[in-house]
C-alpha cells in the first residue's frame, strides 16, 4: 500500500530535550516536506527536500533541522524544543512530474512541549 | 499578502443539502494548480480534487466539484448532497510554476459541520 509513515503519532516532551520525528515513504517520491498545523493558521511549510541531500527552508524553519540521506526517509529534528513548537506536524511526499501531482500526507504527529 | 484565502472559518449545512466552501488565491504566475484537502477529526489529510490553471473545464470528483473562476481568482469547492461524514476541516492549497518541485501553500481552512 502506498503510504507515508510518521512516528511517533503522539509525543509529549520537555523543553530542551532533543527529539526526532521520523518520516518514510514507499512511493519513490523525489519531493518531501514537513508542515506544522496550528489553529487558525492552517498548514505552514517548515522544510522541504527535492531529492537526496537537497533540502531547503520553508516558511517557518526556525528551531528545526532536517536531513535527506535516503530517498525514502526525511526526519524532522528539534534540537532544543520549546513550548511554541507544540503543534501538529505532517510529513508529505509527492512526485515532481507536474503541477497536478497530489501530495501524500502522513497521519500526523501531535507534539506537546512542556 | 496571503496566497490562499479562505474567508469562512466555519460553515453549517444540513444533510443532503449542497454547500460551497470559498477559496481565493493570489498569484502572478500563469501556471498553477489548485487543490482541496479534507481533514476529518481523526487528523489525516485526504486529497479531494485538483484544478489546473489551463484546464478548460471545472474539475469534478463524485460529489465534489470545483467552481473555478480564473478572472476572479477563486476556486470554490462545492459539495453536493452533504453527508454526516463530510463534517471535517477543508483546506484549499496552491502550487505555482510548472512542476511538482514548487511548494504547496495552504489556506487557513474552513470547518464544515453537517447536521442531521
Amino acid at each position: 500500500e502506498a503510504q507515508v509513515t510518521q512516528n511517533p503519532r503522539y509525543l509529549i516532551t520537555v523543553t530542551g530535550k532533543k527529539l526526532t520525528v521520523t518520516c518514510s515513504q514507499n512511493m519513490n517520491h523525489e519531493y518531501m516536506s514537513w508542515y506544522r498545523q496550528d489553529p487558525g493558521l492552517g498548514l505552514r511549510q517548515i522544510y522541504y527536500s527535492m531529492n537526496v541531500e537537497v533540502t531547503d527552508k520553508g516558511d517557518v524553519p526556525e528551531g528545526y533541522k532536517v536531513s535527506r540521506k535516503e530517498k525514502r526517509n526525511f526526519p524532522l529534528i528539534l534540537e532544543s524544543p520549546s513550548p511554541n513548537q507544540t503543534s501538529l506536524y505532517f510529513c508529505a511526499s509527492s512526485q515532481i512530474t507536474g503541477l497536478n501531482t497530489e501530495a501524500f500526507f502522513g497521519q500526523g504527529t501531535r507534539l506537546t512541549v512542556v | 499578502a496571503q496566497k490562499i484565502t479562505q474567508t469562512q472559518p466555519g460553515m453549517f449545512v444540513q444533510e443532503k443539502e449542497a454547500v460551497t466552501l470559498d477559496c481565493t488565491y493570489d498569484t502572478s504566475d500563469p501556471s498553477y494548480g489548485l487543490f482541496w484537502y479534507k481533514q476529518p477529526s481523526s487528523g489525516e489529510m485526504i486529497f479531494l480534487i485538483y484544478q489546473g490553471s489551463y484546464d478548460q473545464q471545472n474539475a469534478t470528483e463524485g460529489r465534489y466539484s470545483l467552481n473555478f473562476q480564473k478572472a476572479r481568482k477563486s476556486a470554490n469547492l462545492v459539495i453536493s448532497a452533504s453527508q454526516l461524514g463530510d463534517s471535517a476541516m477543508y483546506f484549499c492549497a496552491m502550487r505555482e510554476g510548472n512542476s511538482g518541485y514548487s511548494t504547496l501553500t495552504f489556506g487557513k481552512g474552513t470547518m464544515l459541520l453537517v447536521s442531521p
